[in-house]
């Protein structure tokens, strides 16, 4: 069956940290796939989106990895701030969104 | 920055009673689609809609939902006869290309708690 897992407990880490999560997929063959951050009773975020031939895209403090055999993607935050602190979704795009359950991210102080 | 909004953003109907979310999209998006999300749990598609027609609908999507752009402006979600269940949220989106399309990205409202007593 067609799944989409990302890290079920929450991360918590210290401001400065960076943070990593983490999206497997199975049986699932995406073009993209994109990661929005969710804060509490608010619609996604479009964050950053990669395509099926990139291995990474950077855009300010954030990277996304795309590994298309491992059917993986890393989602990292550098130099972390409690800002930061959200559901983290990943999502792939196969003409609609299909998403997973989501990481919550808490930065400490 | 233009931004998709959602009306109301909290409803709270009986059971067996119709309601009708409503969404402004981003004004020269083409591409619409609805989305919910039951608490605590993923955010699921619901339908997509693209030239005054459904393109694609999940299976959650059956015979008590409806969509609909009724002006120019408006995209409509209408549940006819409301049950528990559909206590969520619901969150409107839309993209100005398909979602096929490279650089399509699917702007989200702030969404409607709907809950059903």
């Amino acid at each position: 069956s067609q799944k989409i897992e990302q890290n079920s407990e929450a991360l918590n880490i210290q401001e400065g940290k960076t943070a990593t999560l983490t999206c497997n997929y199975t049986n699932y063959s995406p073009a993209y796939l994109q990661w929005y951050r969710q804060d509490p009773g608010r619609g996604p975020v479009f964050l950053l989106l990669i395509r099926e031939n990139e291995k990474e895209k950077r855009k300010e403090r954030l990277k996304v990895t795309f590994d298309t055999t491992l059917k993986q993607s890393l989602f990292h935050i550098t130099a972390s701030q409690p800002a930061d602190s959200a559901t983290y979704l990943c999502a792939l795009r196969v003409n609609k969104l299909i998403f997973g359950a989501g990481t919550r991210l808490a930065v400490h102080p | 920055e233009p931004e998709v909004t959602q009306t109301p953003s909290h409803q709270v109907t009986q059971m067996g009673q119709e309601v009708i979310l409503r969404c402004v999209p981003i004004s020269n998006h083409l591409y619409f689609y609805w989305y919910r999300q039951i608490l605590g749990q993923k955010v699921e598609f619901l339908v997509s809609f693209y030239n005054n027609e459904i393109s694609e609908k999940s299976e959650i999507f059956d015979d008590q939902f409806s969509v609909e752009r009724p002006d120019g402006s408006n995209f409509t979600l209408k549940i006819r006869s409301t049950k528990l269940e559909d206590s969520a949220m619901y969150f409107c989106a839309s993209s100005e290309r398909s979602g096929l399309a490279q650089d399509n990205e699917q702007f989200f409202g702030p969404g409607t708690r709907l809950t059903v007593l």
